[in-house]
């Protein structure tokens, strides 16, 4: 069975930093896998995805990698900005249906 | 705007009642899913559907059921068997094939009291 891990749960960086957030996943056969950003009360935006095959995605401030023989990602945010104070998510894809299998998220906190 | 519409925002019920959660999408996606998400967790899938008049159950179906009568409609009832129906419900969708992207509603607060 799948299991998504994401370390730590919460993360509070000082303005301008750059960080990574980690994800790693157990079985890694995944068809791909998802970056989310989910503020309080809200739903999911999809900030990245890559495929199976890619090493990595960028939009804008963020770049995400994949490592899938070690079943890692990171997601990389530039430039911390504290309108990136969010929860974020990782989720892989994999099997039947490729059925989403989700992290419990990092809360991360930009401070002024 | 193309999007997924979940309705209402906040949903109150008493024990012992079915509630139905609506979820609606212009993007002619094929698939659909439904998550239910607590507090510290990650999100749980409770069904989802590949085609129009099909659907199966997800990790924690039991206390749940859905139809898809329309490609853009999947409403979700909450019935009276699930033992902890109060959650945040998300509704998401994508088109057919393996390696699309999932686009995510704005969920749905439902506190059963």
């Amino acid at each position: 069975k799948q299991e998504v891990t994401q370390i730590p749960a919460a993360l509070s960086v000082p303005e301008g930093e750059n960080l990574v957030l980690n994800c790693s996943f157990t079985d890694s056969a995944i068809y791909n896998l998802q970056w989310f950003r989910q503020d309080p009360g809200k739903g999911l935006t999809s900030l990245l995805l890559i495929q199976s095959s890619q090493r990595e995605q960028t939009s804008g401030r963020l770049n995400a990698s994949l490592d899938k023989s070690s079943g890692r990602s990171t997601l990389y945010i530039a430039a911390s900005q504290p309108g990136d104070s969010a929860t974020y998510l990782c989720a892989v894809s994999t099997g039947a249906n490729s059925k989403l299998t989700f992290g419990k998220g990092i809360t991360l906190s930009v401070r002024p | 705007d193309g999007g997924i519409t979940q309705s209402p925002k906040y949903l109150f019920r008493k024990e012992g009642q079915n509630v139905t959660l609506s979820c609606e999408q212009n993007l002619n996606h094929d698939a659909m899913y439904w998550y239910r998400q607590d507090p510290g967790q990650g999100l749980r899938l409770i069904y989802y559907s590949q085609i129009v008049n099909d659907f199966q159950k997800g990790d924690i179906a039991e206390g749940y059921s859905v139809s898809r009568e329309k490609k853009e409609s999947f409403p979700l009832t909450v019935t009276s068997a699930q033992k902890n129906p109060t959650a945040f419900y998300l509704c998401a969708s994508r088109i057919a094939g393996d390696l699309s992207e999932q686009y995510f509603g704005p969920g749905t607060r439902l506190t059963v009291t």
